[in-house]
């Protein structure tokens, strides 16, 4: 079933904004990762962060993870229209050995 | 050079039709994935092998069968091909059977009609 719910659906802002996107699952996890997907390509992966830290950074990508909220958000800062694509987030639940994804949030970067 | 390749990009064809996808990694990883993303871009979980045996199947039609001929190849068959199959299947690959860091192929869109 699915794990991870992203919100918004889609988002939408002008470039040189910061873009914000967050995720909600329903069960204990090992791990939390983003991916993005640019339209008709493969995920690529992001940033892991793991259940015992709460803030991760990779340059202009900032996540958080509250497990006490079963919630994760990653910022992306300074948005280019490059950045325009679908970001998943995916939780690896403890003791199993999949991933499973939420349905996406749709960001557009607006030159 | 590519990471994971997977051909074809895409295929069309009719129902009751039997097809494979090719997936091939050359990253060196113990371990490849089936995944399938609907038209709601739901990415769900297919199959897993980890060093060519299968530790994931995930309440997958037997119409689809997975073959690892060696840790670097996860093949994708489907027999008796059916409309709700039309989605985009991608196949991925990981350093460990974790489920942590996959790296993904480009993809296979598939339409039956």
């Amino acid at each position: 079933s699915q794990q991870g719910e992203e919100d918004p659906q889609a988002l939408s802002i002008q470039e040189g904004e910061n873009a914000t996107m967050n995720c909600s699952y329903k069960t204990s996890i090992n791990n939390l990762q983003w991916y993005r997907q640019n339209s008709g390509r493969g995920l690529v992966h992001l940033i892991l962060i793991r259940s015992n830290e709460r803030e991760k950074h990779s340059g202009r990508l900032r996540v958080t993870l509250d497990t006490s909220k079963k919630s994760s958000s990653l910022l992306i800062t300074a948005s280019r229209a490059a950045d325009t694509a679908s970001y998943f987030c995916a939780t690896g639940d403890q003791g199993a050995q999949k991933l499973v994804f939420g349905q996406g949030t749709r960001l557009t970067i607006n030159p | 050079d590519t990471a994971v390749s997977q051909t074809p990009k895409y295929l069309v064809t009719q129902m009751g039709n039997d097809k494979s996808i090719k997936c091939e990694q050359n990253l060196g990883h113990d371990t490849m994935y089936w995944y399938k993303q609907d038209s709601k871009k739901f990415l769900k979980i297919m199959f897993s092998y980890n060093n060519k045996e299968l530790i994931i199947n995930e309440t997958v039609p037997n119409r689809f069968s997975p073959k690892s001929p060696d840790k670097a190849h996860l093949n994708l068959h489907i027999n008796s091909l059916e409309l709700g199959d039309s989605a985009v299947y991608f196949c991925a690959s990981s350093h460990r059977p974790n489920g942590e860091k996959l790296f993904f192929g480009s993809g296979t869109q598939l339409s039956v009609l």
